[in-house]
């Protein structure tokens, strides 16, 4: 089944945050993050394995709380090169589910 | 390493017609995905291999659809016979082992049916 994705849609000025959030309704192990520009494959970003961790890659960080089957992914003081469909996959036994994306564009 | 190889890049064939799109995983990856892309649909997986194993094709959508996996370096995707309704990006992804683990993603094949 696959995750919920939330927003749909979201527009930014440079150096504006926004979050992204994910949630299934069936247990998580892990969740995937990837960000695909357009015409372009999807590029991986990051996993998270365990409850309540967080990462970060360079100013985009995710949590995942394991209990609520969520995460949610972080961009600060966002990048005109952040523009683009992020996904969030949810892996069971290699089955990767990805969300429907949010299309984030951030404009000067 | 030049990543995972997909071709053709684009493919335009007409109703009815087979079609047959190529992936080469990165080498000594061992698992290999299949995903179509379309705009009502979002990315859905189609079918995954775990040292050339079909583990789940659950998700190829008919009959028409076949995935074959020779041996490490190389994999195909069948449509036969081809509809309208097939049209999409077909991405193949590949990765190290089972797990958690990060999926690269091919450049993508192109598919319009008329």
């Amino acid at each position: 089944q696959q995750p919920v994705q939330s927003p749909q849609a979201v527009i930014l000025r440079e150096g504006e945050d926004a979050v992204i959030n994910c949630s299934s309704s069936k247990a998580l192990y892990s969740v995937h993050w990837y960000r695909q520009k357009h015409g372009e494959a999807p590029v991986f970003l990051m996993i998270l394995l365990k409850g309540g961790e967080q990462k970060g890659h360079e100013k985009i960080s995710a949590s995942f709380n394991e209990k609520k089957q969520q995460s949610s992914l972080y961009l600060t003081a966002s990048q005109l090169s952040y523009s683009g469909t992020y996904f969030c996959g949810t892996e069971r036994n290699n089955d990767m589910r990805f969300g429907a994306g949010t299309r984030l564009t951030v404009k000067p | 390493d030049a990543g995972v190889i997909q071709s053709p890049r684009h493919e335009v064939t007409e109703m009815g017609q087979e079609v047959t799109l190529r992936c080469k995983p990165i080498s000594g990856h061992n698992s290999l995905f299949w995903y179509r892309q379309t705009m009502m649909r979002g990315l859905e997986l189609l079918i995954y291999f775990n040292n050339n194993v079909p583990i789940d094709d659950s998700g190829m959508p008919e009959d028409r659809f076949s995935a074959k996996m020779p041996n490490a370096s190389f994999s195909t995707l069948k449509i036969q016979p081809s509809e309208p309704r097939d049209s999409a990006v077909y991405f193949c992804a590949s990765r190290y082992a089972q797990g958690s683990i990060e999926q690269f993603f091919g450049p993508g094949t192109r598919l319009t049916v008329l």
